[in-house]
Parts: C-alpha cells; sequence; structure tokens
C-alpha cells in the first residue's frame, strides 16, 4: 500500500484480556515504531525496530506489553492482560533509514478501549 | 535524547502568521528538527525539516538560529484547517535511533 496501514482501526476488550495490534509499514522502510497516545495527550514513544531487531525497547510500560517484527516487515503489538490505563491510540511510524530528509511517515492508529 | 519544549497551546486568527517556537538545548550536532502536524483521529504528518538557517515549502517555514537551540515553525495566513496539534521532533534524520516528541502546541484558529 501507499502509506502505513494499522488494524485493527478500533478494539474493544473486556479488562483481562490479550490484544494484539498490527502494523503493515510503508515496503522498503526498514525501521518502525510504536507510540502510545492517550487521550488529548502527547505520544509516548514505547519501541522501536531496525529492521527485525529491536535495539531500544525501554518504553513499553511493563512486561504486559512486547511487540516484534518479522521479515523486516508486519509488526505486532501485544497487550497481555489489558487493563483499563492501557486504554489509548496505538499509532505506528515507518521510516525510511539514511535518506536525508526522510521524516516519520504514521498510520491513523488503532483505538484501543479496555472496558 | 534531546527534550524539546513547547507552548501548550496557542490562538490565531485566520489570515493572520502563527509562529510556534520549540526550544532543545541539548540538540546533539547530528540531529535534524522537524515539525509535524497532527488533526484529530488521525497520525501526525510531516510539515518541514531543517538542519540550520531557514527552510521554506509550500505550506511552511521553519528558522533555526545559529545556535540551534531552538526552532520556530512559521505558518503564514492559516486558516480554519490549520487548527491541530504541531509537534517538534528532535533526532537523526531517517531514523536509526529512539525518536523522543514533546508535549505539542494545540493551535486554534478563529474565524
Amino acid at each position: 500500500g501507499a502509506g502505513v496501514s494499522q488494524s485493527p482501526s478500533n478494539k474493544v476488550t473486556e479488562k483481562g484480556k490479550d490484544v494484539e495490534l498490527r502494523c503493515d509499514p510503508i515496503s522498503g522502510h526498514t525501521a518502525l515504531y510504536w507510540y502510545r497516545q492517550s487521550l488529548g495527550q502527547g505520544l509516548e514513544f514505547l519501541i522501536y525496530f531496525q529492521g527485525n531487531s529491536a535495539p531500544d525497547k525501554s518504553g513499553l510500560p511493563s512486561d504486559r506489553f512486547s511487540a516484534e517484527r518479522t521479515g523486516g516487515s508486519v509488526s505486532t503489538l501485544t497487550i497481555q492482560r489489558t487493563q483499563q490505563e492501557d486504554s489509548a491510540v496505538y499509532l505506528c511510524a515507518s521510516i525510511k533509514p539514511g535518506v536525508l530528509n526522510s521524516p516519520l511517515h504514521f498510520g491513523n492508529g488503532t483505538r484501543l478501549t479496555v472496558t | 535524547l534531546a527534550k524539546t519544549t513547547q507552548p501548550i497551546s496557542m490562538d490565531s486568527y485566520e489570515g493572520q502568521e502563527v509562529n510556534i517556537t520549540c526550544s532543545h538545548n541539548n540538540i546533539a550536532t547530528n540531529d535534524y528538527i522537524t515539525w509535524y502536524q497532527q488533526f484529530p483521529s488521525q497520525g501526525p504528518r510531516f510539515i518541514i525539516q531543517g538542519y540550520k538557517t531557514k527552510v521554506t515549502n509550500e505550506v511552511a517555514s521553519l528558522f533555526i538560529p545559529a545556535d540551534r537551540k531552538s526552532s520556530t515553525l512559521s505558518l503564514p495566513r492559516v486558516s480554519l484547517s490549520d487548527t491541530a496539534v504541531y509537534y517538534c521532533l528532535v533526532g537523526l534524520s531517517g531514523g536509526y535511533n529512539k525518536l523522543i516528541f514533546g508535549a505539542g502546541t494545540r493551535l486554534a484558529v478563529h474565524p
């Protein structure tokens, strides 16, 4: 596709359930980022991938959060045993490293609601 | 990692020029400055990027002083559709590191 695609666009889950959020980056973009945005707030860095490796996982809020990337393309963010404070929009962005003036390209996010 | 500070909110009127300043006192030599715009229910989108002096494109200008400890996004003749949140991001161009966004500036343009 032409842009970063995230699915689902909306997810409602019950507290305690696990959820998987998916991100399809732009083809050829080897770096991929996950951010979390709570209502009315800024973007909170979660994790980034360079290829399939995650050099920095320091932004993951707890060990209930994990992410992986396979084939240098699709990434999934998994939240186990969801809590109400996990409710937020989860944004994914990709970038083509090494290219001057290459900005982040964001998807429109997955809105997660934990009831 | 360079931390950024921006005003939380700004108000303007249609047709006026808006300048949003971002402070980034500990910017590193190789860091670029990039500005993004975010509308409700959408991901941020790229506006402009620069390293030093002035950069201009079809939608905005970016002014960066010689010490690079701040930058100013200038939006000429804003319209209602420019109402959005604007983020300043400092980091290596093209990825390769953790990119931390500041809190952003919520711009409201009034008729």
